[in-house]
């Protein structure tokens, strides 16, 4: 089974600054199968990023993915009021197995 | 648009069973491979299995086999996931949700809790 290594476990900044999300994989990933969910308190996930760096309809271009293999980025450019939240990285692979991440977690400074 | 749309909250007792179920709006249950994903309190996110459309068999995460059964009932376009053998540790949120557009679960039902406490 893949295990997903998010870090840092909590993101301490502020509104209008840059956020950089880290998702480790414990062996390579398809880049195919790499997603990003924003899941904010008392709400289901919400889908961000899909195939490593593809956004999902309706979400803002301050949002963008990276990476291959075993290492992925979520980056998100200015910090708006609404960002803050936990994120969490899944990816699916043979057998149609999926895992997620840990989750970071998005707080205001 | 497509809309997932859960049961209500349940209370069991530990050792009993539990179906959840989630009716289809928007779309036939029959285009769609519905998995289901549980999240206890303050916790992540826990993948417990879905349907492989390429085999045309459901897939559970070794973690719950032999306790868990996802069922679908085409013509309510239903999906159902039972538990059994209810423990504390199995209190959680538990969501249906699938892929429509793109390879990722871009739709999600609205979660049911489930307590388990005796």
């Amino acid at each position: 089974e893949i295990v997903l290594t998010q870090s840092p476990g909590t993101l301490s900044l502020s509104p209008g600054e840059r956020a950089t999300l880290s998702c480790r994989a414990s062996q390579s990933v398809s880049s195919s199968y790499l997603a990003w969910y924003q899941q904010k308190p008392g709400q289901a996930p919400r889908l961000l990023i899909y195939g490593a760096s593809s956004r999902a309809t309706g979400i803002p271009d301050r949002f963008s993915g990276s990476g291959s293999g075993t290492d992925f980025t979520l980056t998100i450019s200015r910090l708006e009021p609404e960002d803050f939240a936990v994120y969490y990285c899944q990816q699916y692979g043979s057998s149609l197995m999926y895992t997620f991440g840990q989750g970071t977690k998005l707080e205001i400074k | 648009q497509v809309q997932l749309v859960q049961s209500g909250a349940e209370v069991k007792k530990p050792g009993a069973s539990v179906k959840v179920s989630c009716k289809v709006s928007g779309y036939t249950l029959t285009e769609l491979s519905m998995h289901w994903v549980r999240q206890a309190p303050g916790k992540g996110l826990e993948w417990m299995g879905g349907f492989d459309p390429e085999d045309g068999e459901t897939i559970y995460a070794q973690k719950f086999q032999g306790r868990v059964t996802m069922t679908e009932d085409t013509s309510t376009d239903t999906a159902y996931m039972e538990l059994s053998s209810l423990r504390s540790e199995d209190t959680a949120v538990y969501y249906c949700a699938t892929a429509i557009a793109v390879p990722a679960f871009d739709i999600w039902g609205q979660g049911t809790m489930v307590t388990v406490s005796s």
